[in-house]
């Protein structure tokens, strides 16, 4: 089975800084998809970024862009030019990629401070 | 464009009583899913639906039942709440005809039982 792990349950950064959030995950397919999303004080699960695995580009979405690697089941998420909207709860999520499956597995989250 | 939109927003239950969780999509999307989020465990699947029509467990389903009344709407009901059903609900959907579609959540439901 699929396992999302985000071993920063906690991290913070300086306005304007730059931060890299950590997800590794286990899989043993070769297709499949993987998100970062977002998660306010308002509750609201907001998608950041998604990156296909048969991509070798790494995805990017203004300041947010992620590094995939791969072969080390990495999917880590660079947010440059940090400012105080970014504090959130930042989940990364996997899912398998053929029509017909439905489950997205979930990391436990990390929270991110920005500092002014 | 309300998008996923859940209702209530907030929720007390005594043990015991039962309630359902509403929820509707206008994004013509096929399937929906029911999450939970508990402190440091991320979003648990309880349950989903691939298309109208269809349900299917997911990770924790003991406890809960979902009809999926029609395309727009999936609802969650708890017979009997328990305290360990305690958390934050949600709701989301997907166009699943689209390989690399997201899952477009609702604000969520907190759910406290006493």
């Amino acid at each position: 089975a699929q396992t999302v792990t985000q071993s920063q349950p906690e991290m913070s950064v300086q306005e304007a800084e730059t931060v890299t959030l950590s997800c590794t995950y286990d899989t043993s397919e070769s297709d499949y998809y993987l998100f970062w999303y977002k998660q306010p004080p308002s509750r609201q699960m907001i998608l950041v970024i998604r990156q296909e695995a048969y991509k070798q580009q790494n995805a990017t979405e203004n300041r947010f862009s992620v590094n995939f690697q791969k072969a080390a089941k990495s999917f880590s998420l660079k947010i440059s030019d940090s400012q105080l909207g970014d504090a959130a709860m930042y989940f990364c999520a996997y899912r398998s990629a053929p029509l017909g499956t439905y489950k997205y597995i979930f990391g436990t989250g990390t929270r991110l401070k920005v500092l002014a | 464009n309300a998008g996923v939109t859940q209702t209530p927003k907030f929720q007390v239950l005594k043990t015991g009583q039962s309630m359902t969780l509403q929820c509707a999509q206008d994004m013509n999307h096929n399937s929906m899913y029911w999450y939970r989020q508990d402190p440091g465990m991320g979003l648990r699947l309880i349950y989903y639906s691939a298309s109208e029509g269809t349900t299917d467990k997911g990770e924790v389903p003991n406890g809960y039942n979902v009809s999926r009344l029609n395309k727009r709407e999936f609802s969650l009901r708890l017979e009997s709440a328990a305290p360990s059903q305690t958390s934050v609900y949600f709701c989301a959907s997907r166009d699943s005809d689209r390989v690399n579609s997201p899952l477009h959540f609702g604000n969520g439901t907190r759910l406290t039982v006493t």
